[in-house]
């Protein structure tokens, strides 16, 4: 079956670090890949997506590469700030729509 | 427009009470969908929606029913709530036809059951 798994958390990181979280993916033919993200009390926000093998979605200083060949969506940053604190699911979507989600990974930025 | 809208926000029930949490979007939006939250678990799709007069289970349903009567509005019963059902409860919605399936989540309900 189709299934998302992304590496465990908590993730600390100093401010202006490099950040990469990563995430593989299982799934028959060719989904969506997302990354929603879910900053303290509040719902889950699109970060960025891709919908066919080596697009690069990115936003706010984040990107990831749909990797078909490695079966990956690895997000990257290369400079994160206090405020990039959150919750990050890497998810996918194939015909009729339903979201699979990975676990989540929690990231906390010092100062 | 409000987006996707739930209430209450933080809700206590006793074991076998039961309640409905609501969830509202303006969007225009033909799917619509339930998730539970849990540690570690990631979201899990309890109900979702097509369109009005129209539901299927997903993932986990059991314990939970769903209407949809009219498009804004996707209710989320608890017929008897049980402290396996403790959780944060996320509704969203897109439209049909989209080829990117952005869905738009609610703020989340926060359910303790005891």
């Amino acid at each position: 079956g189709n299934s998302v798994t992304q590496m465990e958390g908590p993730v600390t990181l100093s401010e202006e670090a490099f950040l990469t979280i990563n995430c593989t993916y299982t799934a028959t033919g060719y989904p969506s890949l997302f990354w929603y993200v879910q900053y303290p009390g509040e719902g889950l926000q699109l970060l960025l997506k891709a919908t066919k093998a080596d697009d690069k979605g990115s936003n706010k200083g984040f990107e990831a590469t749909y990797r078909k060949e490695t079966t990956s969506f690895h997000l990257e940053k290369g400079s994160v700030q206090v405020s990039d604190s959150a919750v990050y699911f890497c998810a996918l979507v194939k015909q009729g729509g339903k979201l699979i989600f990975g676990q989540g990974t929690e990231l906390s930025v010092k100062p | 427009n409000a987006g996707v809208t739930q209430t209450p926000k933080f809700q206590v029930l006793k074991t076998g009470q039961s309640m409905t949490l609501q969830c509202a979007q303006d969007m225009n939006h033909e799917y619509m969908s339930w998730y539970r939250q849990d540690p570690g678990m990631g979201l899990r799709l309890i109900h979702y929606s097509v369109g009005a007069g129209i539901t299927d289970q997903g993932e986990v349903p059991n314990g939970y029913n769903v209407s949809r009567s009219t498009t804004e509005d996707f209710p989320l019963r608890l017929l008897s709530a049980a402290p396996s059902q403790t959780s944060v409860y996320f509704c969203a919605s897109r439209p049909t036809g989209e080829s990117s399936y952005e869905q738009y989540f609610g703020p989340g309900t926060r359910l303790t059951v005891t």
